[in-house]
């Protein structure tokens, strides 16, 4: 079993559709969490940040950890064209040892 | 606009022949992390330095690769010899341990393709 689960999709939607990212780890040593972005044939792009347990939001983005059930979603709102991208879930231990662990990523496709 | 940057974007190799990676992490930031993607497996940690020296190469196929930190501008990645199973897409990246833990950034990837 891999420490990072994600469905690698793909998951297609209409533009302004509200969209749901899901992952699930297995490591309770996690402590952050990160949600990256990824266009095609370039690197992954730091996109939501979250520490513990909570919820997180920036702009359209909100992420959520939910620690008791080892969740994390991320979720889009008023999806965009722009928004189409692979979507990787990460896990980071904390005590010095900050590496990140991914998940497989999910294919979003927002069509107009 | 502080990037990590990484040599060569693309390289098609020869099976059997070395490659070397390049990578010049953000300034200030003392670690920096090879990942390997592929389609099959996704992004792998290879290995990771802190303040240069090595803290974990556990992913790192230890006959064929090789991961060195000269000095703090640079981190390189070697492959000798290189296999097909070796064609992937390799990322550097680089972050600031600190009590928030690590943010970590990512460069634009080196696309190996070994015939």
């Amino acid at each position: 079993q891999k420490e990072v689960e994600q469905d690698p999709g793909p998951l297609s939607v209409p533009e302004g559709a509200i969209v749901s990212l899901n992952c699930t780890y297995s490591n309770s040593a996690f402590q952050y969490f990160m949600w990256y972005r990824q266009y095609s044939r370039k690197g992954p792009e730091l996109l939501m940040y979250t520490y513990s347990s909570g919820n997180k939001e920036d702009g359209r983005f909100t992420a959520q950890v939910d620690k008791s059930s080892k969740y994390i979603s991320l979720f889009i709102r008023d999806s965009q064209p722009s928004d189409s991208a692979t979507y990787l879930c990460a896990g980071m231990f904390s005590g010095g040892y900050n590496k990140l662990i991914f998940g497989a990523g999910t294919r979003l496709a927002v069509h107009p | 606009d502080a990037r990590v940057t990484q040599t060569p974007r693309h390289k098609v190799t020869e099976m059997g022949q070395e490659v070397t990676m390049r990578c010049q992490p953000i300034l200030g930031h003392n670690t920096v992390f090879w990942y390997r993607q592929t389609m099959m497996q996704g992004l792998e940690l290879l290995a990771y330095f802190r303040n240069r020296a090595p803290l974990d190469d556990s992913g790192m196929p230890k006959d064929r690769f090789s991961a060195e930190m000269p000095d703090a501008t640079l981190a390189t990645l070697k492959i000798q010899p290189s296999e097909p199973r070796d064609s992937a897409v390799y990322f550097c990246a680089s972050g600031k341990q600190g009590a928030g833990g690590n943010t970590i950034y990512f460069g634009e990837g080196s696309w190996l393709t070994v015939v």
